[in-house]
């Protein structure tokens, strides 16, 4: 069971736009800011997203994040074939006093 | 280019210990913080443990608190998990992941490629 609530799944067809919601509380999302990571098979883990709706430099802008209350959401605009990857958002709880990810959402690009 | 390379992992029966190593370069190792971030079989992420960048802040997961330690030799830019009392639950990837910054809590923004450990008699 995870600290932070993510859909198990998600998907769209290419060029479609697609949002995965990230759930959390007042002690996590509620008072820190949140990353997302994409993680392809067979490959290591990357930063997509972080400080709630920053790109790292080289991740297209197609990928875009956001944060209202206890609450945080990945959106992807011009779903590509390579899109296909699970993507976990993540922050600091401050009750735990660690840092926390969702359970992942798995994309398929129908 | 930022380089983190694990090594360490295999096959180990249930009890027993393994050391887990990471070599960085191309970047300032000592001015970051470092982090052990593992993905069970079938499972999602799930944060380890991880260490400022002097190693003044230490924190561990509840699931290994007390059987894992990990450390830093600044002068050598590498990480350790030392992994004890091993567990099946244990098995996973385990990635060395660096921190955005100096502190914990800061994004992660670079991972290596990872090291398995299987858990198994």
């Amino acid at each position: 069971q995870s600290v932070l609530t993510q859909p198990p799944s998600a998907s769209g067809t290419p060029g479609q736009r697609v949002t995965i919601s990230c759930s959390g509380s007042s002690s996590n999302i509620g008072s820190n800011t949140v990353n997302w990571y994409q993680h392809l098979p067979g490959t290591a883990p990357k930063l997509l997203i972080y400080s709630n709706n920053q790109r790292p430099s080289g991740v297209p802008d197609r990928f875009s994040g956001s944060k209202s209350g206890t609450s945080a959401s990945l959106a992807i605009r011009g779903l590509q074939s390579v899109d296909e990857a699970d993507y976990y958002c993540a922050t600091w709880d401050d009750s735990l006093n660690v840092p926390v990810f969702g359970g992942g959402t798995k994309l398929n690009v129908l | 280019e930022v380089q983190l390379v694990e090594s360490g992992g295999g096959l180990v029966k249930p009890g027993r210990s393994l050391r887990l190593s990471c070599a960085a370069s191309g970047f300032i190792f000592a001015d970051y913080a470092m982090h052990w971030v593992r993905e069970a079989p079938g499972k999602g992420l799930e944060w380890v443990s991880g260490l400022s960048w002097n190693g003044g802040t230490i924190g561990y997961a509840d699931s290994v608190k007390g059987r894992f330690t990990i450390s830093r030799d600044n002068a050598k830019n590498s990480l350790s998990l030392q992994l004890y009392s091993l567990r099946a639950e244990d098995t996973a990837f385990y990635y060395c992941v660096k921190g955005s910054d100096s502190s914990v809590h800061d994004a992660f923004d670079m991972w290596g490629q990872g090291t398995m450990v299987t858990v198994s008699s």
